[in-house]
């Protein structure tokens, strides 16, 4: 079935120390949309990836999407307090069917 | 320009009662999407749904609830004789465009049913 993996389901690291969030695809997706949620907030859009091999950097946010279409990344570079929350890619399989990953919920150890 | 808003923010509810949850999309915005968050739990699609027209509602459990969308007033969602497992924070998102697009969600509606 079409489904998405979202890694890891936590992850605590100390300020200053990198992040990686994965999602991977037993299928070719069309594209793949990111999006943060803060503690007790609302998801909030941060981008979308459409090319094989995509890559967009926001500041200190860097946005992958596989050559194959079929795996994802955010990496942060640098964690501060303000990147705390959960971390949910949408993917696009092609049918419209709107199916969040399973987030990745940052905590920062200050 | 406002963002897409969402009234209640709280609701309280007995076992029973019914839940009417209101969301206004963003002006020029005619797609809406309502999805449930269970505590410390992801987001679940339940509907989409565009002025008139329910497009998808295949996350949508087929007894108590219902959603609409007409041509004038917000969006609403419906629930009939709630059950305590229906307590989550119902999140609905606007889009000005059909299918996969980006979506801007409200600041949601916590549902708590005693």
């Amino acid at each position: 079935g079409q489904q998405v993996m979202q890694i890891p389901q936590y992850q605590h690291v100390q300020e200053g120390e990198d992040f990686t969030t994965y999602c991977n695809s037993s299928t070719t997706l069309s594209n793949i949309q990111w999006y943060k949620q803060r503690p007790g907030g609302h998801p909030v859009f941060l981008i979308q990836l459409v090319k094989s091999g995509e890559v967009k950097k926001q500041k200190r946010l860097t946005f992958q999407f596989g050559e194959a279409k079929k795996n994802s990344s955010l990496h942060i570079t640098a964690t501060q307090t303000t990147d705390v929350g959960t971390y949910f890619c949408l993917p696009n399989f092609g049918n419209e069917k709107l199916t969040f990953g399973t987030g990745t919920r940052l905590t920062i150890i200050p | 320009n406002a963002g897409v808003m969402q009234n209640p923010r709280h609701l309280v509810r007995r076992r029973g009662q019914e839940a009417r949850l209101r969301c206004s999309p963003m002006k020029g915005h005619s797609h809406v999407y309502w999805y449930r968050q269970l505590p410390e739990e992801g987001l679940k699609f339940m509907v989409y749904l565009q002025k008139e027209n329910i497009i998808d509602e295949s996350g949508m459990p087929k007894e108590r609830f219902s959603a609409e969308f007409p041509k004038e007033g917000p969006s609403i969602l419906r629930i009939q004789q709630v059950v305590r497992g229906d307590s989550a924070a119902y999140f609905c998102a606007s889009s000005p465009l059909p299918g996969y697009n980006e979506q801007f969600f409200g600041p949601g509606t916590r549902l708590t049913v005693l």
